[in-house]
């Protein structure tokens, strides 16, 4: 069973603050990771990927990823009220068509 | 720009009736993708296609199937619906079979069986 874990929260922050969301794999043969956005009631919008180990930045965003440790992490910097959501985690395997979703991490960040 | 389209937005439903749900790719876009997101719940990957053959199966019931056209767009039909059925669905399409840089997503199908 291939799993990606999240911790569900919620996470609250207080606006100006960052926020660090977390994910774990099983699935050693998972080649790339993303993380999603969702609020409620909406699609699922992308923020970032990672394939490589190490830290990748986009704007306010950084992701991390650790294959050796099975882990992946998103940091939000300068948390404003509308990055209020749930962000799922998601990991592709080689070869693979499916994501597989974490629970996702409800964060809430307080003005 | 172009995203993915689907329709309808809203579906209500009887149980034991029968649902089609369409999803229209950003075009040039090869592969369509479709997961189920009960409430609360994190999307479950139901089936995807890649060149209209399919492509990868989840966990799509029987009494479900789907199908990619010539035109790339993709229809989900749902038979003998269930009070369990009532969810999102989702769309998504890519180019190309896991696509690294990640699926783009529709705005969603809410389907209510009652």
């Amino acid at each position: 069973q291939k799993e990606v874990e999240q911790n569900s929260g919620p996470l609250s922050v207080p606006e100006g603050a960052i926020a660090s969301l977390n994910c774990t794999y099983s699935d050693r043969g998972s080649q790339s990771f993303f993380w999603y956005r969702q609020y409620s009631g909406k699609s699922p919008e992308l923020i970032m990927f990672i394939y490589s180990n190490g830290d990748k930045e986009d704007g306010r965003f950084t992701a991390q990823l650790n294959k050796a440790s099975q882990y992946v992490s998103l940091l939000i910097r300068d948390s404003q009220p509308s990055d209020s959501a749930t962000y799922l985690c998601a990991g592709l395997g080689a070869g693979s068509y499916q994501l597989t979703f974490g629970k996702g991490t409800k964060l809430s960040v307080i003005p | 720009a172009a995203g993915v389209i689907q329709s309808p937005r809203h579906l209500i439903k009887e149980k034991r009736e029968t649902a089609t749900l369409k999803c229209y790719p950003i075009p040039r876009h090869d592969t369509v993708y479709w997961y189920q997101q009960g409430p609360g719940q994190d999307p479950q990957f139901l089936i995807s296609f890649y060149e209209k053959m399919q492509s990868d199966k989840g966990s799509i019931p029987d009494r479900f199937s789907a199908q990619q056209f010539s035109d790339y767009h993709s229809e989900l039909n749902m038979s003998s619906l269930e009070l369990g059925d009532s969810a999102l669905y989702f769309c998504a399409s890519s180019l190309g079979g896991g696509d690294v840089h990640g699926y783009t997503f529709g705005s969603g199908t809410r389907l209510t069986v009652v």
